[in-house]
Parts: C-alpha cells; structure tokens; sequence
C-alpha cells in the first residue's frame, strides 16, 4: 500500500522528554511538511522540506526540530522546549511546489500526549 | 500577511438541503485556492482546487477575487457529504496555509 506512513499512532510523554515522530513516504515526492492539528485552530504549519538535507520552518517551529537525510523520511522531534505539546501531528507530501499543484497527501496522524 | 478566514465551525444541514460553507483569504497577489476534506477515520485529502474549475462529488468553489472568497457549494446535501472541511491559500509561496476548518453535518 503506497502512501505516507507515519507512526506511531498514539504516543505518551513525559514533561521534559523529547519525542521523534516518524514519516515515511514511498510515492518519490520531493516536499514533505509536518503540520499541526488543534480543535478550533485548523493546521498549523511546523516545518517544511523541499530537498534532501534541506528544511524550512513553518509558522510554529519553536520546540521543534526536523532532519532530511533521505527523500523517503522527514522525522519530526518535539522537544521538551515545547511549551504544548500535545497535539494531532499530520505529515504530508508534495510531488512539486504546492504553488503549482496544491494537492498535498497526508499520512493518518500521530496523536502525542504529554502526561 | 496570508490568512485563511472560515467563520462557521460548524454547519448542520438535512439532507437534500443546499449547502455553502464560507472561506475568505486574504493575499495580495494572485491566490491559488483548495479545499480539503477529512471524512470519519480518513486521512485528510484534497477535495477541489479552483483552478481546475471543477465539481466534485456535486461540490464546486467560485473564487471571487473582490470579495476575497472561496466559498464551496453543494445544491443537494448527502448524508455522506459530512466531514471536516478546510480551505486553503498558497500564495505564491511552497507551502500551504490552511483555515480553521469547518464541520459539515448533514442529517438524514
């Protein structure tokens, strides 16, 4: 099954511990984004890459971190800097500049609770 | 500064009913324009674009540049039509910015 892969699906943390999300993707795009999902306020954008070992941040980077080191892999790690970090992560792709095609595909989420 | 307004967070309907769930964005430039849906247990996915002018599932947006608006329209609400719905602004830029989404429900 083709697609974004993301796990794990639930995770608990403890205040002060860092935390990586794993996303995977086996459909050759170039961008992968990480946003962030809370009730009332929609997606947030976290950060962004459009190359291997290159990234952007996005409009809510403070807390988190990010690596490229491969096309197919886009970690997210949520640091114990981060102020609120329970939240729905979404991980998506792009096969070009979002500009041009708009049509992102989203993994299915990682829920984090920090306890 | 690009911003994606959607002012209702939720919108009950029954079916059969028309439906217009409201998105106004604000940019400078010339906007490209998208809906999103996420249905129940689904990933979210791409629902429209309004470049293509196109109708999806009996859905279809009209970018209206001097209200600033991206409204999405459905003249017959199905009961399956129910899910979260987001707009969403690229503005020149490679990233997304999306609003704060909107709750269909559609009662039977």
């Amino acid at each position: 099954d083709g697609g974004i892969t993301q796990s794990p699906k639930y995770l608990f943390r403890k205040e002060g511990q860092n935390v990586t999300l794993s996303c995977e993707q086996n459909l050759n795009h170039d961008a992968m984004y990480w946003y962030r999902q809370d009730p009332g306020q929609g997606l947030r954008l976290i950060y962004y890459s459009q190359i291997v070992n290159d990234f952007q941040k996005g409009d809510i980077a403070e807390g988190y971190s990010v690596s490229r080191e491969k096309k197919e892999s886009f970690p997210l790690t949520v640091t114990s800097a981060q102020k609120n970090p329970t939240a729905f992560y979404l991980c998506a792709s792009s096969i070009l500049s979002t500009a041009n095609t708009g049509e992102l595909f989203f993994g299915e989420g990682s829920r984090l609770t920090v306890l | 500064a690009q911003r994606v307004t959607q002012p209702e967070k939720l919108l009950s309907v029954f079916k059969g009913a028309p439906v217009e769930l409201k998105c106004n964005y604000s940019y400078s430039g010339s906007p490209e324009l998208f809906w999103y849906v996420q249905y129940s247990r689904q990933r979210l996915q791409l629902l429209l674009r309004h470049i293509s002018r196109e109708s999806i599932k009996g859905f279809t947006a009209d970018l209206n540049k001097g209200e600033t608006s991206f409204h999405l329209k459905k003249p017959f609400a199905q009961e399956e039509d129910s899910a979260m719905y987001y707009c969403a602004l690229s503005g020149g830029t490679d990233k997304l910015i999306f609003g704060t989404g909107t709750r269909l429900q559609v009662f039977p």
